[in-house]
C-alpha cells in the first residue's frame, strides 16, 4: 500500500522558516511533489524531487532523502499569504495517478 | 495559458437532478484528471483521460460519469446523487510522457451541494 504521513498543523510567526515533514512507505517510488492550497483554492505545484538533496525556488525549498524515505519543504521568510494547506504527494508509474498526504496546515501568525 | 478553468463554482442539486460539471484547458495537455475533495482532506483521484481515453477509474460509483469531448474539454456527469456526495470537485491536467508526471495543473473547483 501507499500512505504518507505528514503534520496536521504547523503555526509559525511572520518572517520566520518552517519545516513541513513528510515520510512515505510505497511500493515503488518515482519521487516526492509538494502542493500548495489554499482555503477555497486549487492546489498549485510547489515542487518535485525525484532524486535525493535540496530543489531551491525563491524562498521554498524541498529535501528528499530516498534512504530515509523522508522529505520536506522548507518556507523561509514567512509571509501571511503562506498561511494554506501544504501535501505532500507521490506520483505514480501510472498514467499520472497522484497519492497525496493528509495535508498539513500552515497558519502563519503576525 | 497555464489555467485550467472550471465551471460552474458552484453547483447545488438535488438527488433527482442531472447535471454535469465543466473544464477547459488550452496547455496542449493530454492528460486529464477528476478528483474529489473533502473539506480538510486531501484530493481523491476519481478518473484519469489519456489522449481523450479513460484510463483510470478509481472504482466511482456509475452516478458519476466522466466524458472527455476532445483534447481540451472535461465533463463530469452527475445523476441521483447522494448528500455525501457533497464536496469540492477538481479538474487537473498535465502532459503525457513516457517518464513520471511531475506536475498536475489544477482548476480551482466546483464546489458541489447535494441536498
Amino acid at each position: 500500500g501507499q500512505s504518507l504521513e505528514q503534520p496536521s498543523e504547523v503555526t509559525a510567526v511572520e518572517g520566520a522558516i518552517v519545516q513541513i515533514n513528510c515520510t512515505y512507505q510505497t511500493s515503488g517510488f518515482y519521487g516526492l511533489s509538494w502542493y500548495q492550497q489554499h482555503d477555497g483554492g486549487a492546489p498549485t505545484f510547489l515542487s518535485y524531487n525525484g532524486l535525493d538533496g535540496l530543489e531551491e525556488t525563491g524562498r521554498f525549498s524541498s529535501f528528499l532523502s530516498r534512504s530515509d524515505s523522508y522529505g520536506y519543504l522548507l518556507l523561509q521568510e514567512l509571509q501571511m499569504k503562506d498561511s494554506a494547506s501544504y501535501f505532500c504527494a507521490v506520483p505514480q508509474n501510472q498514467g499520472g495517478k497522484l497519492i497525496f498526504g493528509q495535508g498539513t496546515e500552515l497558519s502563519v501568525k503576525p | 495559458d497555464t489555467e485550467v478553468t472550471q465551471t460552474p463554482k458552484h453547483l447545488v442539486m438535488g438527488m433527482t437532478n442531472k447535471k454535469s460539471l465543466k473544464c477547459e484547458q488550452h496547455m496542449g495537455h493530454r492528460a486529464m484528471y477528476w478528483y474529489k475533495q473533502k473539506a480538510k482532506k486531501p484530493p481523491e483521484l476519481m478518473f484519469v483521460y489519456s489522449y481523450e481515453k479513460l484510463s483510470i477509474n478509481e472504482s466511482v460509483p456509475s452516478r458519476f460519469s466522466p466524458e472527455c469531448p476532445n483534447s481540451s474539454l472535461l465533463n463530469l456527469h452527475l445523476h441521483a446523487l447522494q448528500p455525501e456526495d457533497s464536496a469540492l470537485y477538481l479538474c487537473a491536467s498535465s502532459q503525457v510522457g513516457a517518464g513520471i508526471i511531475k506536475t498536475q495543473y489544477f482548476g480551482p473547483g466546483t464546489r458541489l451541494l447535494v441536498l
